[in-house]
């Protein structure tokens, strides 16, 4: 079955960019019905939808951070990959990314990573 | 922006029934979804399309949509049930995705 992995720096510098990419197992990112996505979640709070990318290229960003998010996809290399930039340490979280399930009219997030932990901190 | 809300907490003795609400002014037009997340665990889709439940998820778990409101129900709580219920839908655009603050489930 499909797996998602994220990978990236566990520790970013306030005011640079935040990089993390995941990688695809176990089936094609390509598949016909199927988008992916960041979620983020700080420590002890809810859940953050960060964005998503079609294979396509065709990106949807939350707008409380479009002007910091850049989602892009490596169809060759079944990954796809978050950039933030200009962060502080309100953007310390687990990043996870997810598959999306992408039908008329419905979408949901079926498979998830297991989550990697950004901290901000000089 | 557009929210869901979603009470911080629920408790339940086990076996009993548990109902957890989540509201949002484009849930008419707008499909909501359940996930459930363990302590140091990622999200596990418990619901989706409102009242479908995934293959794996036991019976107990069923959901319902009533104007802005939909509702997570566990019927017989089993202890293994406690953990945070996020409910998450989309704008009424339907562009944007949107959780809900999250509710803790407590099985005393």
């Amino acid at each position: 079955q499909v797996q998602l992995q994220e990978s990236g720096p566990g520790l970013v510098k306030p005011s640079q960019t935040l990089s993390l990419t995941c990688t695809v197992s176990g089936g094609s990112i390509s598949s016909g019905s199927y988008y992916w996505s960041w979620i983020r979640q700080p420590a002890g709070k809810g859940l953050e939808w960060i964005g998503r990318i079609y294979t396509s290229g065709s990106t949807n960003y939350n707008p409380s951070l479009k002007s910091r998010v850049t989602i892009s996809v490596d169809t060759s290399k079944n990954q796809f990959s978050l950039k933030l930039s200009s962060v502080t340490a309100a953007d310390t979280a687990v990043y996870y990314c997810a598959r999306v399930r992408d039908g008329y009219n419905y979408n949901y997030m079926d498979v998830w990573g297991k989550g990697t932990t950004v901290t901000v901190s000089s | 922006s557009y929210e869901l809300t979603q009470p911080p907490s629920v408790s339940v003795s086990p076996g009993q029934t548990a109902r957890i609400t989540c509201s949002g002014d484009a849930l008419p037009k707008q499909y909501a979804y359940w996930y459930q997340q363990k302590p140091g665990q990622a999200p596990v889709l418990v619901i989706y399309k409102d009242s479908e439940r995934p293959s794996g998820i036991p019976e107990r778990f069923s959901g319902s949509s009533s104007g802005t409101t939909v509702t997570l129900t566990i019927s017989g709580v089993q202890a293994e049930d406690e953990a945070d219920y996020y409910c998450q839908s989309a704008d009424s655009s339907g562009t944007y995705k949107v959780f809900g603050g999250g509710t803790k489930l407590t099985v005393l």
